[in-house]
């Protein structure tokens, strides 16, 4: 059973198209995330969300919008996609118990044309 | 905001050699330090870790130092194996803010 589970795992689309990536997780965790990793491998956080509520936004333009229906799920969706979105992008979640422990799903790779 | 700075950002290592990597924090608040290993094509894989309040611990070929006084803290890796080569990534976890900070990572090669 995968713990951690995005769709899709790779993702090619033009300039100016709007976007989904999926996430799920079973393993019961309360707290989300999404982390966007560039080019040089760099993981920088972009939202966390604890039972369904936004918690961290990082400085993520407005474009990006992530959306939790439930806490075993954290979908992101970005409009207008950009070249400069291209990235890798993972999904990962954590117990409120211990939530410096991250597992990370095997991440969406975003490449914009 | 916490600042994580890791090096080297490659290291290249004959297999049965030690790999060392090592990283510095700014905030002296963050008081959990892990290690995450990504395989090409996956997701980070945390593989072992450290709190404030230990200087040392290991886990078979893998050890984890912390110097709190100094921010630095660093992951060795013994008798190196082709399935180590990987990126390593160190990150710092602060409490307060529930925020975990990544290193820029190390991708280590492994040659048989």
């Amino acid at each position: 059973d995968t713990a951690v589970s995005q769709t899709p795992k790779y993702l090619v689309t033009q300039m100016g198209n709007d976007k989904s990536i999926k996430c799920e997780q079973n393993l019961g965790h309360d707290t989300m995330y999404w982390y966007k990793q560039d080019s040089k491998k760099f993981l920088k956080i972009m939202f966390s969300y604890n039972n369904k509520e936004l918690i961290i936004n990082e400085t993520v333009p407005n474009r990006f919008s992530p959306k939790s229906p439930d806490k075993a799920h954290l979908n992101l969706h970005i409009n207008s996609l950009e070249l400069g979105d291209s990235a890798v992008y993972f999904c990962a979640s954590s117990d409120r118990a211990t939530n410096e422990k991250l597992f990370f799903g095997s991440g969406t790779q975003l490449s914009v044309l | 905001g916490e600042n994580v700075e890791q090096h080297p950002s490659t290291l290249s290592v004959q297999e049965g050699d030690s790999a060392v990597i090592k990283c510095t924090y700014s905030d002296s608040a963050s008081n959990y330090f892990p290690w995450y290993k990504q395989e090409l094509g996956k997701g980070p894989q945390l593989i072992i870790d450290i709190r404030s309040n230990v200087g040392e611990k290991k886990d078979q070929r893998i050890a984890v130092t912390l110097n709190k006084t100094a921010k630095h803290f660093s992951l060795h890796i013994t008798e190196t194996q082709p399935e180590d080569s990987a990126v390593y990534f160190c990150a710092a976890f602060k409490a307060a803010g529930n925020k975990l900070t990544f290193g820029g990572g190390t991708r280590v090669l492994v040659k048989p």
